[in-house]
């Protein structure tokens, strides 16, 4: 069974221009999370999206959003970008809402912003 | 706020050594608690899955404890080794509707040869 996957893996961008990253999940799973990762701070929670529907939302600008397709690929979206926002990104997939089971996590996006 | 903190931030051992990573947690509401292993530049590898009734889950060398009541977890992890060192992450999933995973900082492990 293949695993998460997401493209592109790496990403060079400057200020002020806008991203799109992409996240295909394992066959079956129909709940996406995404998540920033900083060396100062550490994993944060972006959104979670499930059959198509945002369900949870982070603390983060709306210069960020995400979207579901019906096939459960999910892509994230950064607008106007800043030099902050540079991080590896990673989604992760789940078989259901029912929060009871493991998330499987995609190899990232490493994100450079200049 | 559900907060994780994991300690000691860094930790270096000989090849051989049994050894013990620390979770802790401000929230015993959760569903579950997961450790997670991250090699430099890479994503996470699921370890082991703590759900909230349970006090502990095995896997290979590899021991994860849950005392949801005070808030804390350990990873023991048997016989090191240097394929071992990584960094060794824990999230919460906490109750109610928001789901998200709420992760410590991470403890970075070195084993030498």
């Amino acid at each position: 069974k293949a695993g998460v996957t997401q493209t592109p893996r790496y990403l060079i961008k400057t200020r002020g221009q806008q991203v799109t990253l992409s996240c295909s999940p394992i066959s079956g799973h129909r709940s996406v999370s995404w998540y920033q990762q900083t060396p100062g701070q550490g994993l944060q929670f972006l959104f979670e999206y499930f059959s198509e529907t945002q369900r949870n939302k982070g603390n983060f600008p709306g210069r960020f959003s995400g979207r579901q397709f019906s096939n459960s690929r999910s892509e994230m979206n950064v607008s106007t970008l800043e030099l902050g926002d540079s991080a590896l990104y990673l989604c992760a997939s789940g078989r259901d809402r029912g929060y009871q089971e493991t998330q499987y996590f995609g190899p990232g996006t490493r994100l450079l912003v200049l | 706020k559900q907060e994780v903190t994991q300690i000691p931030a860094a930790l270096s051992v000989p090849e051989g050594e049994n050894l013990v990573l620390n979770c802790s947690f401000t929230d015993s509401a959760i569903y579950n608690l997961q450790w997670f292993r991250q090699d430099p530049g890479k994503g996470l590898t699921s370890l082991l899955l703590i759900q909230s009734s349970q006090r502990e889950q095995t896997s290979g060398r590899l021991n994860a404890s849950l005392d949801k009541s005070s808030g804390r977890s350990t990873l023991y992890i048997a016989a090191s080794q240097p394929g071992d060192s990584a960094t060794y992450l824990c999230a919460v999933r906490p109750g109610g509707s928001q789901g998200n995973l709420i992760f410590g900082k991470g403890t970075k492990l070195s084993v030498k040869p």
